[in-house]
């Protein structure tokens, strides 16, 4: 079965301080690999897709990367609104479905 | 180019009711998928459809629920007979054909007295 864990669940950060979270996961075949920045009260937002390791995407302060085991959202110089929970999913090659780990819950203090 | 988008945002239902949760795809998606986000839990897969066709139902509970994605008009993820454990977010996906990424509505949370 498939399984994608996150680490850390929680993380505060001061303005301006970089940091990277941590998605790995288990899946026989990747078919890609998402990220989502969820807000309180609203539905996941898409970031990025990743699909073969080695593989990178940016996008302003985000930068997402992929190995064979795990994926890295590297958050650098964050900002107050970079806080939220950011959910790394997966799909394999033998279904649609995305299966999503619990999260990382972001607060960025001003 | 409106996104995703599911009604209502919020329902309140009591035990043994029936809830009915619709969803419109975005623009030129023809895939629909359906997951619950339980209370300090992960999204969890329940059901994907495409136009009059269950492609896959792995996720979904084998009572009380059931889904369709009619030839015309929305999708519906039906729950009959609620229970207190139903209460949970439900979120609609659309995707494009060819496409890997799926795209979230806002979400209907539904309660159950």
């Amino acid at each position: 079965e498939d399984q994608v864990t996150q680490s850390p669940e929680a993380l505060r950060l001061q303005e301006g301080e970089s940091s990277s979270l941590n998605c790995s996961y288990t899946v026989s075949g990747l078919r890609g690999l998402f990220w989502y920045r969820q807000d309180p009260g609203k539905g996941p937002e898409f970031l990025f897709t990743l699909y073969s390791a080695g593989e990178e995407k940016e996008k302003e302060r985000l930068k997402a990367t992929l190995t064979k085991k795990e994926s890295f959202l590297h958050i650098t110089a964050p900002k107050p609104e970079d806080s939220a929970t950011y959910l790394c999913a997966v799909k394999e090659s033998s279904g649609d479905k995305l299966t999503f780990g619990t999260g990382t819950r972001l607060a960025v203090r001003p | 180019n409106a996104g995703v988008m599911q009604n209502p945002r919020h329902l309140v239902r009591r035990r043994g009711q029936e809830a009915r949760l619709r969803c419109s795809p975005m623009k030129g998606h023809s895939h629909v998928y359906w997951y619950r986000q339980l209370p300090e839990e992960g999204l969890k897969f329940m059901v994907y459809l495409q136009k009059e066709n269950i492609i896959d139902e792995s996720g979904m509970p084998k009572e009380r629920f059931s889904a369709e994605f009619p030839k015309e008009g929305p999708s519906i993820l039906r729950i009959q007979q609620v229970v207190r454990g139903d209460s949970a977010a439900y979120f609609c996906a659309s995707s494009p054909p060819v496409r890997y990424e799926q795209y979230f509505g806002p979400g209907t949370r539904l309660t159950v007295t």
